[in-house]
């Protein structure tokens, strides 16, 4: 059972247009909600990352949007540029103490055409 | 500054062959440590995950097995791999309560 959704699996983008990668999560318990950008060949790297007692985050062109009670989150890039293109993860934490399992997404690989 | 250390980068072993790879970090203390694998075009799939000397969780039932004989040491081992154990692995640490997830540089395994 996928307890953290995403979508879409791949997602094709024009330079300078905006990406838009959504997921969706059902324990009400997770508490820390990162996303994560992989490029081939190395290991994920995290982008950003918001906790529930905000509704939106933004970091340069990366905008994180939160909503709690559709229990849902997505990640939003602005002029989105070919240097962009990669495979992006969220994923979502349960507050458990000191061990911090993270529950990942399945990706979405995102082209930017130049 | 914290660094995370795995390899080798690349691996191609034969079936039924032995397999050990072995992840560090360095500058940090008591770190929860995972092994992750990603196949080609897939999510993460977290394999094991420790949080101290000694003390292994398996999340997927597997041929593999896990260890860690110092603090800042993982290893995965497996004693006869399947074609089906090919794969991207990844290890990662983390720090007590902070969440974030740092990831080192993988080892492409190819069972062949």
């Amino acid at each position: 059972q996928q307890q953290v959704k995403q979508s879409p699996q791949s997602l094709i983008v024009q330079k300078g247009g905006i990406s838009i990668i959504n997921c969706a999560y059902e324990n009400t318990a997770f508490d820390y909600f990162p996303w994560y950008q992989q490029f081939p060949g190395k290991g994920p790297a995290l982008l950003i990352a918001i906790r529930p007692d905000v509704s939106e985050k933004k970091e340069g062109r990366f905008t994180i949007s939160f909503n709690k009670s559709a229990k849902q989150f997505s990640l939003h890039i602005m002029d989105s540029q070919p240097g962009d293109s990669a495979t992006y993860f969220c994923a979502a934490s349960p507050n458990a103490g000191n061990n911090r399992k993270l529950i990942w997404g399945l990706g979405t690989s995102l082209a930017v055409n130049p | 500054s914290q660094t995370i250390h795995q390899w080798p980068a690349t691996l191609v072993q034969p079936v039924g062959s032995p397999l050990s790879l072995e992840c560090t970090v360095e500058g940090t203390s008591n770190p929860n440590l995972y092994w992750y694998r990603q196949a080609a075009g897939r999510g993460l799939q977290l394999l094991f995950y420790s949080v101290g000397i000694g003390q292994i969780s398996s999340e997927v039932p597997q041929n593999l097995s896990a260890s860690r004989p110092q603090d800042r040491q993982f290893i995965l081992s497996s004693k006869k791999l399947l074609l089906s154990d090919s794969g991207f692995y990844l290890c990662a640490w983390s720090v007590g309560s902070n969440t974030e997830a740092f990831f080192g540089q993988g080892t492409r395994l190819t069972v062949v």
